[in-house]
């Protein structure tokens, strides 16, 4: 089925182990996305990337790297995990972009904990 | 401030029933809004899509309304069934690039 795959779906780290967090889409889309849910808030941006090339800071990518591989490919890096990471992320894709009348597809998740 | 605030925090009916869920959002320059459902362990799934010029919108037994006037938007929901039970999810979008305002969610509960 077409849409977004993210892996793993579970991960626990210990404090200071690094992860990467994969994430591919096969719709073709240019923009890409990183976010994490966190209980009782919002969704917040980690990072984007407009197109296959460019990546931007959201709202808190602090602890964090990513990757555009490839059109298809987008990476979310840990590189010292903290137990503020704690959290469900969650990998998008979007075409031509948000001004559009498309919406987000979203991946399923990976819910990491860090102890 | 960026804000979306969506009412109430919980919810729960009896199958069958209707409900509404509400949103205010508080910002600018608005683009569009839309609405998510999410079921446990799942990702956000778009239910409609309303630019500021469209009052109201409906996919199926959920119908979005718009006023942009008072920055409100609801989400109606008709006959609810017990597949209705997820947390939903309204998301206001700036006319930049990265500005998705996401609102907390309201989690509704459909009982037999």
């Amino acid at each position: 089925n077409a849409g977004v795959t993210q892996t793993p779906k579970f991960q626990v780290l210990k404090t200071g182990q690094s992860m990467t967090l994969q994430c591919a889409q096969d719709m073709n889309h240019n923009s890409m996305y990183w976010y994490r849910q966190d209980p009782g808030m919002g969704l917040r941006l980690i990072y984007y990337s407009a197109s296959e090339g460019t990546t931007d800071k959201g709202e808190v990518p602090n602890g964090y790297n990513v990757s555009r591989l490839n059109k298809r490919e987008f990476s979310l890096r840990l590189e010292s995990a903290a137990p503020s990471q704690t959290s469900v992320y969650f990998c998008a894709s979007s075409d031509p972009g948000l001004q559009s009348g498309y919406g987000y597809t979203f991946g399923s998740g990976t819910r990491l904990t860090v102890v | 401030k960026n804000q979306v605030e969506q009412s109430p925090q919980s919810l729960i009916i009896l199958e069958g029933k209707n409900c509404t869920l509400q949103c205010n959002y508080t910002v600018s320059p608005f683009s569009n809004l839309r609405w998510y459902k999410q079921d446990t362990g799942r990702g956000p799934v778009s239910l409609t899509i309303m630019t500021f010029s469209e009052n109201t919108k409906s996919n199926g037994r959920y119908t979005a309304t718009l006023d942009a006037d008072t920055k409100q938007s609801s989400l109606h929901i008709t006959a609810s069934q017990l597949s209705d039970s997820a947390s939903y999810i309204c998301v206001a979008l700036k006319t930049s690039y990265d500005k998705v305002i996401f609102g907390p969610g309201t989690s509704l509960s459909v009982i037999p």
